[in-house]
């Protein structure tokens, strides 16, 4: 089965740093580009990053570049976002998903939970 | 990159046909052809319903259809059926080489 699992959400302080990863299993995880979406609470999605399937980012206009990184290791079939500097706005639930052969996001995960807050 | 705009919200009944726009610019929306469309129940992650304008994955029925003129993109959904109720976001490929999502529509069946 096609799955995305991620963790490492939780409870950090404005100012506080977090790494969220995404375990994926069931297809060829080297094979394909990943990106990381989030959502605010009652609000709408909120594209984070892209990933090249050779570990390479090309983010370089994304809004939140400069403060949140986004990295894989193929090996360990794993995707990561290392989020720096995290603000009250930040919340949110953040998701990973795997870009399919064609242009769209074909599989998501279930989602972490990040709140920033003190 | 400013979020594309789509209707807070459309309604239906049953069987009807509904559309939802999402507008954006050259930049987006009217200079490529990688509109995608999700489906998000509540509570739920979203789903893919239709990828590159107007195609559909395997197990998405075939009353869910896209399209693209200019810079607005359109989702229709014939034959509406109550589980269809849940928000919709497109997305779309800029010029700046990221993506950016619509604003979302709730969809209602009445």
């Amino acid at each position: 089965e096609v799955q995305l699992v991620e963790s490492g959400g939780g409870l950090v302080q404005p100012g506080g740093s977090l790494r969220l990863s995404c375990a994926a299993s069931g297809f060829i995880f080297s094979n394909f580009w990943m990106s990381w979406v989030r959502q605010a609470p009652g609000k709408g999605l909120e594209w984070v990053a892209k990933i090249k399937p050779d570990g390479s980012d090309e983010n370089d206009a994304a809004p939140l570049k400069g403060r949140f990184t986004i990295s894989r290791d193929n090996p360990k079939n794993s995707l990561y976002l290392q989020m720096n500097s995290l603000r009250a706005e930040d919340t949110a639930v953040y998701y990973c998903a795997r870009w399919g052969v064609r242009a769209g996001l074909d599989v998501w995960g279930q989602g972490t939970t990040v709140t920033v807050s003190s | 990159q400013s979020a594309l705009t789509q209707p807070a919200s459309v309604s239906g009944s049953p069987g009807q046909s509904i559309t939802i726009s999402c507008t954006g610019t050259s930049s987006d929306i009217g200079g490529y052809n990688y509109v995608s469309w999700y489906q998000q129940h509540p509570g739920k992650a979203p789903k893919l319903m239709i990828y590159e304008v107007s195609d559909r994955p395997s197990g998405v029925p075939d009353r869910f259809s896209g399209s693209k003129s200019g810079n607005t993109a359109s989702l229709t959904i014939s034959g509406l059926q109550a589980e269809d109720e849940a928000d919709y976001y497109c997305c779309s490929y800029t010029n700046s080489n990221i993506y950016v999502f619509g604003t979302g529509t709730k969809v209602t069946v009445l």
